[in-house]
Formats: structure tokens, sequence, C-alpha cells
């Protein structure tokens, strides 16, 4: 079956913009996460997305990132006037439970 | 195993060598541990896992090792190709929580030479 996708692949914006990423998730899977890849932080745990609770955002690193999942099923993260330290690669991935996460390519995000 | 650090250890092996990567864990709470693959361009991908209350795990070419008195993993492939050249990764989960918030080693580079 199909995978973890995400869009765009890759995304050069200038510093102050709004940059949004979408992830659709392996149907059926109900834990939705949102990690982010930099070169000085390895992977680090932004959001996650269960069900219909309150997603647990304690992993975002400012008020100017946020997420939601509509329907249960694809997710957008958005971060506001972007700046240069957001640049870095950012994976969605989804879970039936909490083991075994899939993730997708990412989305390589370049703010100049 | 933190994720910090912009020096990532390295491991070159001829072809047909086995592999071993370890991994140092600092959280004496977690539960459960995985190690992912991860190739250029693409996200990590699923290995194997272990559960806390093991200390040895096997798959296909691949053996996962537990030893939680020194708090150490490490991952054994055997006869290596060049297919498992990537960034290799462990993963740990806090016991008790319900869902699947990873903490990442700082990971590892395999390079196999054909």
């Amino acid at each position: 079956g199909a995978g973890v996708s995400q869009s765009p692949s890759n995304k050069v914006t200038e510093k102050g913009k709004d940059v949004e990423l979408r992830c659709d998730p392996i149907s059926g899977h109900t834990a939705l996460y949102w990690y982010r890849q930099s070169l000085g932080q390895g992977l680090e745990f932004l959001i996650y997305f269960q069900g219909n609770s309150a997603p647990d955002k304690s992993g975002l690193p400012s008020d100017r990132f946020s997420a939601e999942r509509t329907g249960g099923s694809v997710s957008t993260l958005t971060i506001q006037r972007t700046q240069q330290e957001d640049s870095a690669v950012y994976l969605c991935a989804s879970s039936l439970g909490k083991e075994k996460l899939f993730f997708g390519s990412g989305t390589q995000l370049s703010v100049l | 195993g933190e994720s910090v650090g912009l020096h990532l250890p390295t491991l070159s092996v001829q072809e047909g060598d086995n592999s071993i990567i370890n991994c140092a864990y600092s959280n004496s709470a977690s539960d459960y541990f995985i190690w992912y693959k991860q190739e250029s361009g693409k996200g990590p991908q699923f290995i194997i896992d272990i559960r806390s209350n093991m200390d040895k795990r096997q798959g296909q070419r691949v053996t996962v090792l537990l030893n939680k008195t020194v708090k150490h993993l490490s991952l054994q492939i055997a006869a290596t190709q060049p297919g498992d050249s990537a960034v290799y990764f462990c993963a740990e989960i806090v016991g008790g929580t319900s869902y699947g918030k990873l903490t990442f080693g700082q990971g590892t580079i395999l390079t196999v030479h054909p």
C-alpha cells in the first residue's frame, strides 16, 4: 500500500514569509506525528495527533509553529514569519499504536 | 544517545563483513527501543525493535542487543551489503507514554565498500 506522503518535497522561502507543509498518513493509521531533522539538533519531536484527542504540542519550538489534522487524516504544519533557524527537514510519521512509526520522505525547508 | 552534535560517528566496512552499530541511552525509564535506517533524501525506515523485557531480538540479517545494566543498545548486521549504506538511528520511548514520542540518538553513518 501507499506510504506516508509529504508535500512539497522541497520549499524555499524568504525570511518572514509563512509556509504550509502537508502530510497524508497511511490509510487507517490513527496516530500522526511531526518531527524536525536539522544538522545541529538531530531528530526532534514536534507534535502528535491521536484521533479526536487534544494534540500534544509540547515539542513545538515557538508560537510561530502550529499544526492541524482535518478529519482524522491529512495534517498541515504551518510556520508563520519563517526564520533562518527554521531551515530543516520536516518529517511526518503515522502509526496504528505507539510502536512502528512509518515516516514520509520529508519536506526540505530552506529559509533565505 | 542524545540528539546533539554535528559530527556523526562513522563505520566503514567491506561488503560481506558483519557490522555492529552501538547506541547509548540515558533514560532508565525507557522501555521500548527501535532502530531506524535513513538513506539520503528519505525518511527513517523501521528496521527492528525490542522491548525492555528482552535482551536480544533477531530479524532478517539483523540482530538487536539490549543491555539495560549499562544502558546500551547495539545493531548487528550480518553479511553487510552496499545497499546497507545509510545513517542508522536508535530511538527510545519512555515507559508509561501512550504514544510514540521517540527520542532519537545522534545517528551513525555506515559506509559499505564493494
